[in-house]
């Protein structure tokens, strides 16, 4: 019954390695969002969508680009990923706007080596 | 100063305490909030939503107190499974109006 589904859910890569998080949903949600959890910290905001437009927080990487093919799913790709990229990598959906409750995937959490 | 603070604890507590956790927000134009609850490596989950009249949830209860803008979580009659870290969300107007998370406050309820 997952309904927001996130894989890998362990990704191994090497640093400067271009690595790929994939996102589905079944909620058929208008936005999707990808936050970063590093341990012991809340949740930050990377980018989130809503439809296809693509929405960018100030302080967001360079390295950190994100791609929405369809209403389905949302990709998160780290470009040259640096050994402080590694974190647990969230997922999340809501329906319309940012006035509603977050749904959650399981998370991809990310080492790199 | 954080637009959403929490306590970040640890709250130790015997089982069969009662608990309260706050979480202020910087934005008086804040206007929706919500508890998530999130165990270690795994995804928060919704705990409850908080609604201007107060809410309650088998033994959860949570507030909003607008005037001096905060909320609170109220857990009654602690179990080993309440242990865990309680995230305060809240929109954010200044953040172009995302949902944005408080540190989180961890609980521990022992035996």
């Amino acid at each position: 019954d997952a309904m927001v589904i996130q894989n890998p859910r362990y990704q191994v890569t090497q640093f400067g390695k271009p690595v790929t998080l994939s996102c589905s949903q079944t909620l058929n949600h208008n936005v999707m969002y990808w936050y970063q959890q590093k341990s012991s910290q809340a949740p930050k905001l990377l980018f989130h969508y809503y439809d296809k437009d693509f929405n960018n927080e100030a302080d967001t990487p360079d390295n950190f680009q994100s791609r929405r093919p369809n209403t389905s799913f949302c990709f998160l790709d780290i470009r040259s990923p640096g050994l402080g990229d590694a974190a647990m990598y969230l997922c999340a959906t809501s329906r319309e706007g940012t006035l509603e409750k977050l749904f959650f995937g399981s998370g991809t959490q990310l080492s790199v080596l | 100063r954080k637009e959403v603070e929490q306590d970040p604890g640890p709250f130790n507590v015997p089982e069969g305490a009662t608990v309260a956790f706050n979480c202020t927000y910087s934005n008086s134009a804040s206007q929706s909030f919500f508890w998530y609850r999130q165990d270690c490596r795994k995804e928060p989950k919704l705990l409850m939503s908080v609604y201007s009249s107060g809410n309650e949830d088998g033994r959860f209860t949570a507030q909003l107190n607008r005037a001096s803008q905060y909320i609170s979580l109220l857990i009654r009659d602690s179990k080993l499974s309440d242990s865990a870290t309680y995230l305060c969300v809240v929109n954010e107007l200044n953040a172009g109006n995302m949902l944005t998370f408080g540190g989180g406050t961890r609980l521990m309820v022992k035996p």
